[in-house]
């Protein structure tokens, strides 16, 4: 079985300040990592994966996320938080030996105050 | 067209009617995905097309719940006999179908049973 857990309900953050989302997976055996951004009234917006390779992965909007195998995790983060940012962020899990149906985590609201 | 496009964008039904919500994927997609977002519950699987393969309907609520895809494109989700529960966003998303790859979301149907 996959799940996905995204600890944090909300996360405030000011203006020019680093942010971290977080995320922790479970899964059988190598997972694919995804995370996605939901505007208000719009769809989810993919962000960035990570499949194999380099434990940073770098994506849209300036956000990255680095995978962790021993701590089971895929935190999002960016360098310097713009009011744009605020939006919400679901991290996604898909099992290599699973089903090709990704597992989303109940999602993160992100505020970004000027 | 360029997106997932769903219709219609908002339904507001009454108890016990049915309900019929329209997906369009991207042109080519193989893989087609429904998911149901409730207030606080995240995503949740409901059914799965992969191409001509039987789709994966192991997160479909209730037999009042169905879904088919013609022709290898348009989706249609019906929803039997409403209840006020059935209240969420439906969201429908599309593929290429690789393992590996993200989603594309459409922009939802917020279903509202009075």
């Amino acid at each position: 079985a996959q799940s996905v857990a995204q600890p944090e309900d909300q996360v405030n953050v000011a203006e020019g300040n680093p942010l971290t989302v977080k995320c922790t997976y479970s899964v059988s055996g190598n997972p694919y990592l995804f995370w996605y951004v939901q505007y208000p009234n719009r769809g989810l917006q993919f962000l960035l994966k990570y499949i194999t390779g380099d434990n940073l992965v770098k994506g849209s909007y300036g956000f990255e996320a680095e995978f962790n195998k021993s701590q089971t995790s895929f935190h999002l983060k960016k360098p310097s938080a713009l009011v744009s940012d605020s939006a919400l962020y679901f991290c996604a899990v898909r099992d290599e030996k699973g089903s090709y149906i990704p597992t989303f985590g109940r999602g993160t609201s992100l505020i970004v105050h000027p | 067209g360029a997106g997932v496009s769903q219709s219609p964008s908002n339904k507001v039904t009454e108890k016990g009617k049915d309900v019929e919500l329209r997906c369009d994927p991207i042109s080519g997609h193989t893989a087609l995905y429904w998911y149901r977002q409730s207030l606080g519950q995240g995503l949740e699987f409901l059914i799965y097309f992969q191409g001509n393969s039987a789709p994966d309907k192991s997160g479909l609520p209730s037999d009042r719940f169905s879904a088919e895809r013609t022709g290898g494109s348009v989706s249609t989700l019906t929803i039997q006999r409403t209840q006020q529960e059935d209240s969420a966003v439906y969201l429908c998303a599309s593929s290429t179908g690789q393992y590996n790859e993200k989603l594309f979301f459409g922009s939802g149907t917020q279903l509202s049973v009075l």
